[in-house]
């Protein structure tokens, strides 16, 4: 079965730090990966999607980033966080047809300070 | 712009009781797929329903239907026999085939009173 695995659950920053999120799908191949960031009582936003390694693509302009260094394996950076990227960042895959429905990771909560 | 639209921030039931979470859409596309999500306290999103846009038939899942109107682009959650277990937020998804993304609406809570 295809399971997937986020970390940290948990995160304390400083404002300036640098920022290392990551997360690895078990179990299937070639997987759209995403990352999501939820605010505080709000929805989902979009932040990054990839249908495949080495190919990214942004929905939000940001002090964000994201790679794809392995087929199940998606990595969200920055180099300098700021107070506003607080929030629940979740990843989420999928297989290539959208007409199966994402499954999601556990989430990390991100506090800036 | 494709949108996903869910009017209710906040709605409460009595456990037994039936409540019904609205979705409303806007696409242009007619090969499409809509999905409702829970998301407990815990934060794990997990996949409650989903239905196809071809399909006439709503789909159910034990206590959860959805009454989808593809004409009035409304995709409604129907939660029979309510129970605490059901508190957490819900939304609604929507994705078109040819597309990779998932647009989700904003959610609804849902708190089951005892």
């Amino acid at each position: 079965s295809q399971t997937i695995h986020q970390w940290p659950a948990t995160l304390v920053q400083p404002v300036g730090s640098p920022l290392s999120l990551e997360c690895t799908v078990e179990g299937t191949s070639n997987p759209n990966l995403y990352w999501y960031r939820q605010a505080a009582g709000r929805g989902l936003q979009l932040l990054f999607y990839s249908v495949g390694i080495g190919q990214i693509s942004s929905e939000v302009p940001q002090n964000l980033s994201a790679s794809r260094p392995q087929d199940r394996q998606f990595i969200l950076s920055s180099k300098k966080l700021l107070l506003s990227d607080s929030g629940f960042y979740l990843c989420a895959w999928s297989v290539l047809q959208v007409h199966q429905p994402q499954h999601f990771g556990d989430g990390t909560r991100l506090s800036i300070l | 712009a494709q949108t996903v639209t869910q009017s209710q921030p906040e709605m409460s039931v009595q456990e037994a009781e039936t409540v019904t979470l609205s979705c409303t859409y806007d696409t242009s596309e007619n090969n499409y797929y809509l999905f409702w999500y829970k998301q407990p306290p815990s934060r794990q999103m997990i996949l409650v329903i989903r239905q196809e846009a071809y399909k006439q038939q709503n789909a159910t899942e034990n206590r959860f239907s959805v009454n989808f109107q593809k004409a009035a682009k409304s995709f409604s959650l129907k939660i029979s026999d309510s129970q605490l277990g059901d508190t957490a937020m819900y939304f609604c998804a929507f994705a078109t085939s040819g597309t990779y993304k998932y647009i989700f609406g904003t959610g609804t809570r849902l708190k089951v009173l005892a």
